[in-house]
């Protein structure tokens, strides 16, 4: 079973970076078949996807945040991560982590709250 | 492309049919097409991929159906539990990324 745990500071300064790592077990996160994904949740609006990953492949952002967006992967750490440059209050959001199954997003890590304040 | 899902909530109580709307504004891929369900306080939990496929676990109350521009979920006979949010999501293959619709609220009655 595929477990995603999301982590990182839940406060960022206005004009910062946003920063989030997702630790995955159960799962390689070096393996050529699986897409790890970032989608986020403003509150209390809908769900908006950001951008995916795999080992061996350039990654894939949202147009809409490619400017400011970074998707990473760590072997080492069996690990992925986020990184979003210039935030507002509009980047306030739940971030969840997810892999990847074909056109859909299977499994889901239980998601964390960042807020973009001074 | 757009989803657009109808209705934005939809009232019904226990034991009753529930159908949703998921309507394209371009013809959407079969095999592109899923949802999802998601409770307060939870991540989004996968319900239906390529338009029709049960994801493991899920109850076979649940259905998906549908093709071109309109697609629809049903649940035949309601449970307590399956009060919650339900999004369709499209996958894009040029460039790749994922699209939702935003999302019909099923409420109980």
């Amino acid at each position: 079973q595929v477990q995603l745990q999301e982590s990182g500071p839940q406060l960022v300064n206005p004009s910062g970076t946003l920063s989030l790592t997702c630790g995955v077990s159960g799962a390689s996160i070096s393996s050529n078949n699986d897409w790890w994904s970032w989608v986020r949740q403003p509150p209390g609006k809908g769900l908006e996807w950001i951008g995916e990953i795999n080992r061996g492949e350039s990654p894939n952002y949202i147009p809409s945040l490619k400017s400011r967006v970074t998707i990473s992967v760590d072997k080492s750490k069996n690990s992925f991560s986020l990184r979003l440059t210039s935030v507002t209050a509009a980047d306030t959001a739940v971030y969840y982590c997810v892999r990847n199954s074909l056109f859909y997003l299977e499994d889901w890590g239980q998601g964390t709250l960042v807020t973009v304040s001074s | 492309i757009v989803l657009t899902q109808s209705p934005g909530t939809l009232s019904l109580s226990p034991g009753e049919r529930a159908t949703l709307s998921c309507r394209a504004s371009q013809s959407v891929t079969s095999s592109y097409l899923a949802w999802y369900q998601q409770k307060p306080g939870q991540a989004p939990r996968l319900l239906i991929y390529a338009t029709s496929s049960r994801a493991t676990g899920i109850p076979d109350r649940f259905s998906g159906s549908g093709s071109g521009t309109d697609f629809t979920l049903t649940i035949a006979r309601l449970e307590p539990e399956d009060f919650a949010v339900y999004y369709c999501q499209q996958y894009h293959d040029s460039p790749p990324h994922y699209t939702f619709g935003q999302g019909t609220k099923l409420e109980i009655k």
